[in-house]
């Protein structure tokens, strides 16, 4: 079983709408939880970062962590174009250096 | 802040040649930087974690020999893809971690990647 199950299909949506993203992980001691945005041929870049189940909003974004069900979850409000890119969710250990990775979802904006 | 560079960005080259990465954080000092590989539409895979002063630890099924670290300073790690073949051919990212967390601690900041191409 793979540590983190992220389904990689592409998703495109017009601009305005609600982009939602999800992950489920398997190992319930998993402490944190990222997601990351990955542009085309560029590196990842932290976007959220969060600890506890409940929801964390960042602008347009909002993270979401159910450990219960050891699902997270990622929204972005009002999509650009801009945010047309790949989300990664990630998960972690606190003392441990190994982030999991989910295969990531390629998200197109169409204007 | 915090910014990580890769070196090159990319680079064609012969089959059975070596190949030398370079990973440097810009603007903070790093003891741990990682170094990933990524396939196309696939997710990152930790190959090793390099720890300035000592051995770095790979990964299982990364061949040591094959994929060599050195993280010889605070702020520089290095890869090297020894007698390189097509299959090697993929995208190599390296992240850092910040040795004096000024936020998030577990964040790892990640350089733009190098492409690779094995001919």
């Amino acid at each position: 079983q793979k540590e983190v199950e992220q389904d990689p299909g592409p998703l495109s949506v017009p601009e305005g709408a609600i982009v939602s993203l999800n992950c489920t992980y398997s190992n319930s001691a998993f402490q944190y939880f990222m997601w990351y945005r990955q542009y085309s041929r560029k590196g990842p870049e932290l976007l959220m970062y969060t600890y506890s189940s409940g929801n964390k909003e960042d602008g347009r974004f909002t993270a979401q962590v159910d450990k219960s069900s050891k699902y997270i979850s990622l929204f972005i409000r009002d999509s650009q174009p801009s945010d047309s890119a790949t989300y990664l969710c990630a998960v972690g250990f606190y003392g441990n250096n190994r982030l999991a990775f989910g295969k990531g979802n390629q998200v197109v904006v169409i204007p | 802040g915090a910014v990580v560079s890769q070196h090159p960005s990319w680079v064609i080259c012969k089959s059975g040649t070596s190949v030398k990465i370079e990973c440097r954080s810009l603007d903070f000092q790093a003891t741990t930087m990682f170094w990933y590989r990524q396939f196309p539409k696939q997710s990152l895979m930790l190959m090793a974690t390099s720890n300035e002063g000592s051995k770095a630890t790979y990964e299982q099924g990364v061949e040591k020999d094959k994929f060599l670290i050195n993280h010889a300073s605070l702020t520089l790690s290095t890869l090297t893809v020894t007698s390189a073949h097509p299959e090697d051919s993929s995208f190599y990212i390296c992240s850092a971690r910040d040795s004096r967390p000024r936020g998030v601690q577990e964040t790892q900041y990640f350089g733009p990647g190098t492409r690779l191409l094995v001919l």
